[in-house]
């Protein structure tokens, strides 16, 4: 079935670092796929999608490129913020999930002034 | 208020009781949602309904009941609360289109249960 794998967390970094969050999945389909952030206390909210191969979702500073040839869809941010600590989810959808979001077990960032 | 929202936001009770966690949605999107969160386990979809009067098992259905009524509201109960449902609730909707695979996803702001 389909599943998606993010790295283990918590991932720490200084403010202005680069930051890379992994994500890959397992699709037997075409899935799209999504990041989800929760910052603390709140519910979850998407940051960014994409939805076919070679698309790359944007938002915030944040970027992810679905990569069909890796199966993965990598966050990426140049320059970290404290502000940008927080849950982060990957996720996808396909017609196979009955277009049910399938979850990654989230990453949790940490920036330190 | 436009949005989701959830309540009550805090609930404790004691293992036996019946609980209902309230979901309602001003949208009047099609899909509704319920995920539990847990430590190491990330999100689980308890329930799902595309539809008033349609509903469907998720991964964790077990132990909890779920009715829709009408569009708006989607609300879960614990029909007798064990501590292992001592867990964060999140209510969802999206609406459906020609591209749901595309749809995005809205929360509500959470239920923090505990089961003593």
């Amino acid at each position: 079935g389909n599943s998606v794998t993010q790295m283990e967390g918590p991932v720490t970094l200084s403010e202005e670092a680069f930051l890379t969050i992994n994500c890959t999945y397992t699709a037997t389909g075409y899935p799209s796929l999504f990041w989800y952030v929760q910052y603390p206390g709140e519910g979850l909210q998407l940051l960014l999608k994409a939805t076919k191969a070679d698309d790359k979702g944007s938002n915030k500073g944040f970027e992810a490129t679905y990569r069909k040839e890796t199966t993965s869809f990598h966050l990426e941010k140049g320059s970290v913020q404290v502000s940008d600590s927080a849950v982060y989810f990957c996720a996808l959808s396909d017609l196979r999930s009955n277009y049910q979001l399938i979850w990654g077990a989230g990453t949790k960032l940490i920036i330190k002034p | 208020d436009a949005g989701i929202t959830q309540s009550p936001r805090y609930k404790i009770t004691e293992t036996g009781r019946q609980v209902t966690l309230m979901c309602h949605q001003t949208w009047s999107h099609s899909y509704m949602f319920w995920y539990r969160q847990d430590l190491g386990h990330g999100l689980r979809l308890i329930y799902y309904s595309a539809a008033a009067d349609i509903t469907d098992k998720g991964e964790v259905p077990d132990g909890y009941v779920v009715s829709r009524s009408k569009t708006e509201n989607f609300p879960l109960t614990l029909e007798s609360a064990t501590r292992s449902q001592t867990s964060v609730y999140f209510c969802a909707s999206k609406d459906f289109t020609s591209g749901a695979s595309t749809d995005t996803q809205y929360f509500g702001p959470g239920t923090r249960l505990t089961v003593l």
